[in-house]
C-alpha cells in the first residue's frame, strides 16, 4: 500500500536556527497537506499544495511541492518558540476518497 | 463556533469494558474519520465515513467499532477485543468525499487502561 514517510522524526534547534523537514511517498499525489500538532494538542491544517513544483509562504514557513509530485518539503525560517510541535504531512490514499496518509511526523523543539 | 467535540477528555477502561467514545461535528461534513495516536507517533486510521450509514475500516480497525446514524455523530466503541487501548483517540470531519479537502480535528479523548 501507498507510504508517506517523514524526515527527521525528531529535531532540535536553537531559537533562531532554521529547520527543514522532508516528505516522501511511494506513489505520486494529487496533493500533499500540512498539520502541526502542538503539545498536547490536536492537528491543525496548514495549507495545501495541488500543482506541481509549487511554493507556498506562510510567513516564516516556506512548503514545495516536488516537480514528481511525489515528495514535499516544509522549511521554516529563523525558528522561534511558538514553532514548537509535531509537523505532519498527508497525501491521499489513491482509492479511497477522502482518506488521507499521514506521514509519522517531525518533532520539532526549539531552545530558547 | 463551528467545530469538533469530543468527549470525554480523559476515559480510564477496566478490563472486559467496553467503552464509547463520542464525537459530535457542527460544520456539514460528509466525512468523518477516527484516528488512534501513540506517545510519540503518528496518526492511524481506524475508521472512516464518507456519508450516513457507511462506513469502512481503516488500517487498525480490529477491536474497535463504529456506527454514522446521523450526519452529525460517529462515535467509536472500544471493545474488549482491543488488549492495548492505551492511546489518544482523535475523531476528524472534512467537508467532502474527496481527498483535497482539509480534516477539522477535536480536541482529542486519552483513553487509559485501569
Amino acid at each position: 500500500g501507498q507510504q508517506v514517510m517523514q524526515i527527521p522524526q525528531y529535531q532540535h534547534v536553537q531559537e533562531g536556527e532554521d529547520f527543514t523537514t522532508y516528505c516522501n511517498s511511494s506513489t505520486t499525489l494529487s496533493n500533499i497537506q500540512w498539520y502541526k500538532q502542538r503539545p498536547g494538542g490536536h492537528p491543525v491544517f496548514l495549507i495545501q499544495l495541488v500543482k506541481s513544483g509549487e511554493v507556498k509562504k506562510q510567513k516564516r514557513l516556506t512548503f514545495q511541492f516536488g516537480e514528481a509530485k511525489k515528495n514535499s518539503s516544509l522549511h521554516i525560517t529563523a525558528t522561534q518558540t511558538t514553532d514548537v510541535g509535531t509537523y505532519f504531512c498527508a497525501g491521499p490514499e489513491e482509492t479511497s476518497g477522502s482518506r488521507l496518509t499521514f506521514g509519522e511526523g517531525t518533532q520539532l523543539t526549539v531552545n530558547p | 463556533d463551528g467545530g469538533i467535540t469530543q468527549s470525554p477528555k480523559y476515559l480510564f477502561r477496566k478490563e472486559g469494558q467496553n467503552v464509547t467514545l463520542s464525537c459530535e461535528q457542527n460544520l456539514n461534513h460528509d466525512a468523518m474519520y477516527w484516528y488512534r495516536q501513540d506517545p510519540g507517533q503518528g496518526l492511524r486510521l481506524i475508521y472512516y465515513s464518507q456519508i450516513v450509514n457507511d462506513f469502512q475500516k481503516g488500517d487498525i480497525a480490529e477491536g474497535y467499532s463504529v456506527s454514522r446514524e446521523k450526519k452529525e455523530s460517529f462515535p467509536l466503541t472500544v471493545t474488549s477485543a482491543q488488549k492495548n487501548p492505551t492511546a489518544f483517540y482523535l475523531c476528524a470531519s472534512s467537508r467532502g468525499l474527496y481527498s483535497n479537502q482539509p480534516q477539522h480535528f477535536g480536541d482529542g479523548t486519552r483513553l487509559s487502561i485501569l
